[in-house]
């Protein structure tokens, strides 16, 4: 079902920076709908890390930040922390699921 | 403080009907699109469905339509996911969110319910 591709897995060690993409189509990051991340650990709830492509909610580190152009979307996690080991989804609508929302295949973040 | 406190995991047999909820708090619960996420396991998150509790306009994902009802009760700030006869394949957890019409991203979310379907 996801129409939005990410890598499944990166890794960096600790204060190194990685970047996650999230690869859409024109129906969907293309048509101009925003991109959100979510960040989770394993056996929690998803928790937002980034709203309307770049914006970080309250509480949520600096060292994430966002990004959107075009048909694709980024995350970057710079200075690394052993605490950012978690799954990655970036989040968007699409016009030709009656503008549904879709989700990204997820990336697992390993700090080495 | 926001929250959204679903029910609990859930054993059930092939066949059988299930209703899971999410009762919203901290907020105003019918100015608020709640959306409800699958997530089988080991495998990524799947847009299932959203609501609008004010009057219970409903939206399905095309691989969700058919398959479960959305439903909420305002007078009771409570959102529901139902199942009208289970299959093994139905087995996840279940998670609840709101949805934020500013922004369109879900900024709260319940702590997931596990369904497990098993003969």
């Amino acid at each position: 079902q996801s129409v939005l591709t990410q890598p499944p897995s990166v890794s960096g060690a600790p204060g190194q920076r990685v970047i996650i993409s999230c690869t859409g189509t024109s129906s969907n990051i293309g048509a101009g709908y925003d991109v959100h991340w979510y960040q989770q650990r394993p056996g929690t709830a998803p928790k937002p890390l980034i709203y309307v492509n770049s914006n970080r909610p309250s509480g949520v580190p600096d060292r994430f930040s966002g990004s959107k152009s075009g048909t694709s979307a980024s995350l970057a996690i710079t200075g690394l922390q052993a605490e950012d080991e978690a799954d990655y989804y970036c989040q968007s609508y699409d016009s030709s699921l009656g503008g549904s929302g879709v989700f990204g295949t997820g990336t697992k973040v390993t700090v080495l | 403080e926001v929250q959204l406190v679903q029910s609990g995991a859930e054993v059930k047999k092939p066949g059988e009907s299930l209703k899971i909820s999410c009762k919203g708090s901290g907020y105003s619960f019918t100015n608020y699109w709640i959306g409800w996420v699958r997530q089988m396991p080991g495998k990524g998150l799947e847009w299932m469905g959203i609501i609008y509790p004010r009057d219970s306009d409903t939206r399905y994902s095309p691989s969700f339509q058919g398959q479960v009802t959305i439903s909420a009760d305002k007078s009771i700030t409570t959102a529901y996911l139902q199942w009208s006869s289970l299959k093994a394949s139905d087995t996840a957890m279940y998670y609840c969110a709101r949805h934020d019409g500013g922004s369109g991203s879900y900024s709260y979310w319940g702590q997931g319910t596990l369904v497990t379907v098993s003969s």
